[in-house]
């Protein structure tokens, strides 16, 4: 199955401020997808990223607080921007399931904090 | 729209016991079920995954069962160890290729 690597794996940020994650994967996937998972809850769709195309968000998340980029087969930013502390979460970025052997596979996830 | 949901939210056992994690989806027209492992602060790990054409997969102490026409799935803990300690996710892919669903996780801790 595919490896993720995602960066950075905290950050404390100041509010007003954005910050950009990155995700880089070891092989070529044609779906992208970011989560958010605020404290206590569980994970929460924010966007399905593919390549050459606009990222299609989900209901309540928009592309001006969290641009996407996808600029290849393996890799990927999210930015959240403007950010307030009720954005202080883990985001999470995973790729489609390779085969049907192996599931969906996850990066390590950033911890973003908000003060 | 499909909802996920995971019972008991929180579980403490001793060490050695055998124990079962739920979940129950809403709608049973699913293409594959995944649980993951998440330790605190930290990311996602698959345990196991199973297609909507099996009824269940073992992986060492785990063992999941997938009843599409009943909509739940079970996760099994044989001869629960400390280690064992985490959140529990369940998760539902409605369509090939489509993001997953999550529950909101069953958070297990093992004392020894």
């Amino acid at each position: 199955s595919a490896v993720i690597s995602q960066k950075p794996s905290r950050d404390i940020c100041q509010r007003g401020t954005s910050l950009t994650i990155q995700c880089q994967v070891d092989s070529q996937v044609t779906m992208m997808f970011w989560y958010r998972q605020q404290p206590g809850q569980s994970l929460t769709l924010i966007a399905t990223a593919n390549q050459g195309s606009e990222a299609t968000y989900e209901s309540g998340f928009v592309i001006d607080k969290f641009p996407i980029s996808r600029p290849n087969l393996t890799f990927s930013t999210l930015t959240v921007s403007n950010m307030s502390p009720e954005d202080s979460s883990i985001y999470l970025c995973s790729v489609e399931r390779q085969n049907a052997r192996y599931g969906y596979t996850f990066g390590s996830g950033t911890r973003l904090t908000v003060v | 729209k499909q909802e996920v949901t995971q019972i008991p939210a929180a579980l403490s056992v001793p060490e050695g016991e055998n124990l079962v994690l739920n979940c129950s989806f809403t709608d049973s027209a699913i293409y594959n079920l995944q649980w993951f492992r998440q330790d605190p602060g930290k990311g996602l790990t698959s345990l196991l995954l199973i297609q909507s054409s099996q009824r269940e997969q073992t992986s060492g102490r785990l063992n999941a069962s997938l009843d599409k026409s009943s909509g739940r799935s079970t996760l099994y803990i044989a001869a629960s160890q400390p280690g064992d300690s985490a959140t529990y996710l369940c998760a539902v892919e409605d369509q090939a290729g489509t993001a997953l669903i999550f529950g909101k996780g069953t958070t297990l801790s093992v004392s020894s």
